[in-house]
């Protein structure tokens, strides 16, 4: 079963600021990777897809990279809405799809 | 628009049972599999169970194999979870999910519905 790590687990921020979420894959998973973002009592919403692809009503400041084990979120230009969590998955290999353990993007 | 509604959640007693239920509007679950994730109180994503759009593949997660059923209802565009002999550690919010495709696996998950809540207690 693949591994998805993701780093930090909590990131603090200042609106406006630029940050770069991680997740790492036990083995390779080609492109098959996706984000979500969770915000709290919500769903899980699809943020990007094929690891760079981003999801329908999504802004550009949204941005996806990365191949084989190393994948990486940026946001620029943090926005009030953006404070969430947000989840790693691989599909490369199933079943199962794993998700990563998240990471936190709170308000500094 | 797509949408994803689920009911059946509630709480139950260790051993218990419960069926989840997911109704689909804006495509027919002919042309996409489906899936449950769940979410422990504070915790990550999991993925549960998956449905192919033939409706002739399934899949479980280890942890709930033997315990749970996915299955689904085309005529009413609903999709369902049959939990038995519930455990503690199934207390979660239970999300449905479409996948990207008609295949089973391998796919990302969009839209989610907005989850029902399981809480087994004793």
């Amino acid at each position: 079963e693949i591994v998805l790590t993701q780093a930090p687990a909590t990131l603090s921020a200042f609106p406006g600021e630029s940050v770069t979420l991680s997740c790492r894959a036990s083995q390779s998973v080609g492109s098959d990777l996706a984000w979500y973002q969770q915000k709290p009592g919500q769903a899980p919403r699809l943020l990007i897809y094929a690891a760079a692809a981003r999801a329908t009503g999504f802004p550009p400041r949204f941005s996806g990279s990365g191949s084989g084990t190393d994948f990486t979120l940026t946001i620029r230009g943090l926005q009030s809405e953006d404070f969430a969590v947000y989840y790693c998955q691989q599909y490369n290999k199933w079943p199962p799809s794993n998700f990563g353990q998240g990471t936190k993007v709170e308000i500094k | 628009e797509v949408q994803l509604v689920e009911s059946g959640g509630g709480l139950v007693q260790p051993g218990g049972s419960l069926r989840l239920s997911c109704v689909a509007s804006g495509f027919s679950l002919n042309s996409y599999a489906m899936s449950w994730v769940r979410q422990a109180p504070g915790k990550g994503l999991e993925w549960v169970s998956g449905i192919s759009g033939s409706g002739e593949i399934t899949s479980y997660a280890d942890s709930v194999k033997g315990l749970f059923v996915i299955s689904r209802d085309t005529s009413k565009n609903t999709l369902f979870l049959q939990m038995n002999s519930l455990r503690v550690q199934d207390t979660a919010v239970y999300y449905c999910a479409r996948e990207a495709r008609w295949e089973l696996g391998y796919n990302w998950f969009d839209p989610w519905g907005q989850g029902t809540p399981v809480t087994v207690f004793s």
